[in-house]
C-alpha cells in the first residue's frame, strides 16, 4: 500500500534552517509528483510547492520563492523540503502529499502524517 | 493566482442532516476542483476529485457538483463520524489553492 513516512518534529530558532524528510513506499517514485502543504496552527492548508522526483524538476508558490528547496533521492525513495531563515510565522505542521495517479498529479490522493516545526527563540 | 471562497466557515447539524458547502473560484477551473475532509490531528483525505467524482472507499453519502467557477459539496445524511473541517482545492493550474475550510460540527 501506499505510504508516506515524514520525518520528526523540529524545534528552530529563528533565522536557522530546518529539512523535512518525506519516505515514499508502495508504488513505483519516480512517476508521481509530491507536494508540500503546510497549516499552521488552527489555521487552513496552504500550498508550498511541488517536486517531480523523475528529473528533480520544481515549481515553488511565490510567497516561499528564495527561501524552500525540494530535493528528491531515487535511491531511497525519499523527497526533501528545507525551508531557511525560518520566522515564528512558520511555525506550522508541514505535509508531504503524493500527486494522484488516477484523479491527475495535481491531486493529492495520499498524505504523510506530517512533521510539526516550531519556531521559536 | 486563482482564489477559492468557500462558504460556510462553520455549521452545525444534527444527525441525518443534509449538509451543504459551496466553493467559489475567482477565474473559471471547468472541473478541476477537489474536496478535502481533515478530521482533528490528521492529514487532510481526498473525497471527491474532478468536482464530481467520488475516490475510491468513499462513502456514497459524499457527492460534488458544479463547474466553471461555482462548485457544491454535499453530506446526503450527516454521521458522527463526518465531523471534520472540510477544505475545497483547485487543480487548474499551478499555483494550488485552497478554500478557507468549513467546519462541521453536530448539533
Amino acid at each position: 500500500q501506499v505510504q508516506l513516512v515524514q520525518s520528526g518534529a523540529e524545534v528552530k530558532k529563528p533565522g536557522a534552517s530546518v529539512k523535512v524528510s518525506c519516505k515514499a513506499s508502495g508504488y513505483t517514485f519516480t512517476r508521481s509528483y509530491i507536494h508540500w502543504v503546510r497549516q499552521a496552527p488552527g489555521q487552513g492548508l496552504e500550498w508550498m510547492g511541488i517536486i517531480n522526483p523523475s528529473g528533480g524538476s520544481t515549481d515553488y508558490a511565490q510567497k516561499f520563492q528564495g527561501r524552500v528547496t525540494m530535493t528528491s533521492a531515487t535511491s531511497t525513495s525519499t523527497v526533501y523540503m528545507e525551508l531557511s531563515s525560518l520566522r515564528s510565522e512558520d511555525t506550522a505542521m508541514y505535509y508531504c502529499g503524493r500527486g494522484g495517479s488516477h484523479v491527475g498529479p495535481y491531486s493529492i490522493d495520499y498524505w504523510g502524517q506530517g512533521t510539526l516545526v516550531t519556531v521559536s527563540s | 493566482d486563482i482564489q477559492m471562497t468557500q462558504s460556510p466557515s462553520s455549521l452545525s447539524a444534527s444527525v441525518g442532516d443534509r449538509v451543504t458547502i459551496t466553493c467559489q473560484a475567482s477565474q473559471d477551473i471547468t472541473n478541476c476542483l477537489n474536496w478535502y475532509q481533515q478530521k482533528p490531528g490528521k492529514a487532510p483525505k481526498l473525497l471527491i476529485y474532478d468536482a464530481s467524482n467520488l475516490e475510491t472507499g468513499v462513502p456514497s453519502r459524499f457527492s460534488g457538483s458544479g463547474s466553471g467557477t461555482d462548485f457544491t459539496f454535499t453530506i446526503s445524511s450527516l454521521q458522527p463520524e463526518d465531523i471534520a473541517t472540510y477544505y475545497c482545492q483547485h487543480h487548474d493550474n499551478l499555483p494550488l489553492t485552497f478554500g478557507g475550510g468549513t467546519k462541521v460540527e453536530i448539533k
